[in-house]
């Protein structure tokens, strides 16, 4: 149980195009998902945390306009990467937190942005 | 604040050697340590966890105490293979609802 898919797993996109990310949560009704970037060999940077119905909440020097996350039901978010530029390419992570355990975070897969 | 600091690697070791990873946490209340393992190119996965003083987190051959007297929680393993290779985080949550903490991960290298 606890599965997070997120979709796609790759995507390239040419400078100045949006891009989505989804989020599912297959198996667990998730109220709580977060969004992270990761540079290679870095550490899991917080971009942001997304509650079912609710606006989302941005950590400090993150773009809300450029970065748009939706959490239109309970096991789905979506990340838009709007007016893509090439330092926005890096691998986006999800997560997601249910009702049970609300400690435990659990995360998709990851998705490799490449702005060209 | 909240924060935690593992040791800095990339740690390089033959099969079936002995593993430790240290970790440690600054909080300033009772949170619960995570330790969780990323394979080249994918997410993050949940290996194991501790959620008060003196607790055993276990997985996969892979132990962690909670160690509230050292604010440390640091990953063991008696022999590893190579499939263990990876980069593994240490994490810490507050509270409730709230926030993970990762330290900066840890790149384990084993060589047949």
């Amino acid at each position: 149980g606890a599965v997070v898919s997120q979709h796609p797993s790759r995507v390239i996109c040419k400078s100045g195009t949006s891009v989505k990310i989804e989020c599912r949560s297959l198996d667990f009704q998730a109220t709580t998902m977060f969004w992270y970037r990761q540079f290679p060999k870095k550490s899991l940077m917080l971009m942001a945390t997304s509650n079912e119905g609710s606006k989302a909440t941005y950590e400090q020097g993150v773009e809300k306009d450029k970065f748009l996350i939706n959490h239109a039901s309970l096991t789905l978010s979506t990340l838009t990467v709007t007016s893509a530029h090439p330092e926005d390419s890096s691998f986006y992570i999800c997560s997601a937190r249910g009702l049970a355990g609300p400690y435990e975070q659990y995360f998709g897969p990851g998705t490799r942005l490449t702005v060209t | 604040g909240n924060s935690v600091t593992q040791m800095e690697g990339p740690v390089t070791l033959s099969e079936e050697a002995f593993l430790t990873i240290n970790c440690t946490y600054t909080a300033t209340g009772y949170p619960s340590l995570f330790w969780y393992v990323q394979y080249p190119g994918e997410g993050l996965q949940l290996l194991l966890k501790a959620t008060k003083a003196d607790d055993k987190g276990s997985n996969k051959g892979f132990e962690a105490t909670y160690r509230k007297e050292t604010t440390s929680f640091h990953l063991e393993k008696g022999s590893v293979q190579v499939s263990d290779s990876a980069v593994y985080f240490c994490a810490l949550v507050y509270n409730q609802g709230g926030k993970l903490i990762f330290g900066q991960g840890t790149e384990l290298s084993v060589k047949p």
